[in-house]
This record gives C-alpha cells, sequence and structure tokens, in this order.
C-alpha cells in the first residue's frame, strides 16, 4: 500500500478563498483523522470519522471548517473563507481499531 | 479526559549518548500509548506501542520505551545516540474511542 496520501503538499492562498485539502486513506482502514500542527498550539486533532461516519468534530476550530467522506477512499477538509491565521501543517492519518494511526506526509497551507 | 506532558521541548545529547525523553500520562481508562518521530516537512512515523501485555516495548532505530502504571509514565530512551536520530519526538496517548492526543513534543539534538 502506497499509505496515507495527502494533495496538494503545499497550498498558497489569499485570505477570503476557499481551499480544499484532500485525503485518500490506507485501504481497509476504518478510522480516519484530520490534524493540524501550529508552531503555538502542536498537534491538534480537528475530526475524526469511523466507517465515513464523523465521529468527534469538537476540535474544529470553527464553521469555517468543514470535513467530508463520502466513501472508505477519500475525504476533504474545507475551509472557506480562510484566514492567515489557518496557516498550518493539515495531516491526515488512518487506522484500524485499537492499531496506530498511520500519517500522510502532510499539507503545508499559508493563506496571505 | 486524556492528556499528555513531555517534559522538555529541547533535548540535546552527544552523539553515543544515552537518549532520554519524558512523557508523563493522564487517563481515566488503560491507555495505548505510541511515540512518534516526525523528520523536517515529513509526516509522523510510529516508533513504538504500548497496548497491553509487556510494559517494556521495543521500537524501530533502536528506541525503546517502558509503561509504568504507577508513575503515569512512558518515557522514551535509546542507549547510544546517533546523528540521524535528530527530529521531533510525540508521545501519544489514546483509550478505546481510538481519539489520539498528543504531548507537545521534543526537539531532539545529537551534537557530534
Amino acid at each position: 500500500d502506497a499509505g496515507v496520501i495527502q494533495s496538494p503538499r503545499h497550498e498558497v492562498t489569499e485570505m477570503g478563498q476557499e481551499v480544499t485539502l484532500r485525503c485518500k486513506p490506507i485501504s481497509g482502514h476504518d478510522y480516519l483523522f484530520w490534524y493540524r500542527q501550529t508552531m503555538m498550539r502542536g498537534l491538534e486533532l480537528l475530526i475524526y470519522f469511523n466507517n465515513n461516519v464523523p465521529i468527534d468534530d469538537s476540535g474544529m476550530p470553527e464553521d469555517r471548517f468543514s470535513a467530508k467522506m463520502p466513501n472508505a477512499s477519500f475525504s476533504t477538509l474545507k475551509i472557506q473563507p480562510s484566514e492567515p491565521r489557518d496557516s498550518a501543517v493539515y495531516f491526515c492519518a488512518s487506522s484500524l481499531l485499537n492499531t496506530e494511526a498511520f500519517f500522510g506526509q502532510g499539507t503545508r497551507l499559508t493563506v496571505v | 479526559a486524556q492528556s499528555v506532558t513531555q517534559l522538555g521541548s529541547h533535548v540535546s545529547v552527544s552523539e553515543g549518548a544515552l537518549v532520554l525523553l519524558r512523557c508523563n500520562y493522564s487517563s481515566s481508562v488503560p491507555p495505548y500509548l505510541f511515540w512518534y518521530v516526525q523528520y523536517p516537512n515529513q509526516g509522523l512515523q510510529l516508533l513504538l506501542k504500548y497496548t497491553t501485555g509487556a510494559t517494556l516495548v521495543k521500537g524501530i532505530n533502536g528506541f525503546e520505551a517502558e509503561f509504568k502504571k504507577s508513575e503515569t509514565s512512558f518515557h522514551l530512551t535509546k542507549p547510544s545516540a546517533h546523528m540521524s536520530d535528530a527530529a521531533e519526538y510525540f508521545c501519544a496517548v489514546s483509550s478505546g474511542a481510538q481519539k489520539l492526543v498528543f504531548g507537545q513534543g521534543t526537539r531532539l539534538t545529537i551534537n557530534p
């Protein structure tokens, strides 16, 4: 398996624009996680899914953020409208129940 | 609620010296514990994990960690540091809810 695949690897956008981050989990994994990493706040769990259903979205910072998982092999994290404080590295990870999470390479988002 | 505290945001050791990275956790249920490593501009990679059974767990690259319930600790060690060990290390805890909570990370520097 190629591992967790995220796209794009880098994204630069202007404030107010919509940003969509994409993730393909490892085949067969039934948990999918979105994390955000910043210098100030470290690694924060934004939301996670089990069998394509959102289980806990308490980490989503505000209504500008939304995440979907339309099928077992694809998830998106959308920010609309984007703001400079959203600049961070966003990681997607997947796992099986009670096993370790496998992380993608991340998407480095810069909002100018 | 679960939490992780990593003592020391920066640790510096000489090549060949012992590496000790400290992690204390808080969990209301028996925890699953993990150590991840992150190299620059990359995602997180699992070093080792404790779920049940033997409290001393061995991981990749010569690292090991010991689960001490009485001390709520899961410190990471390596007998002899190598230059390639320079990275950021994250301790994480999860419960049956599958939600991984990370510490703030420890940046390990190896001096030649």
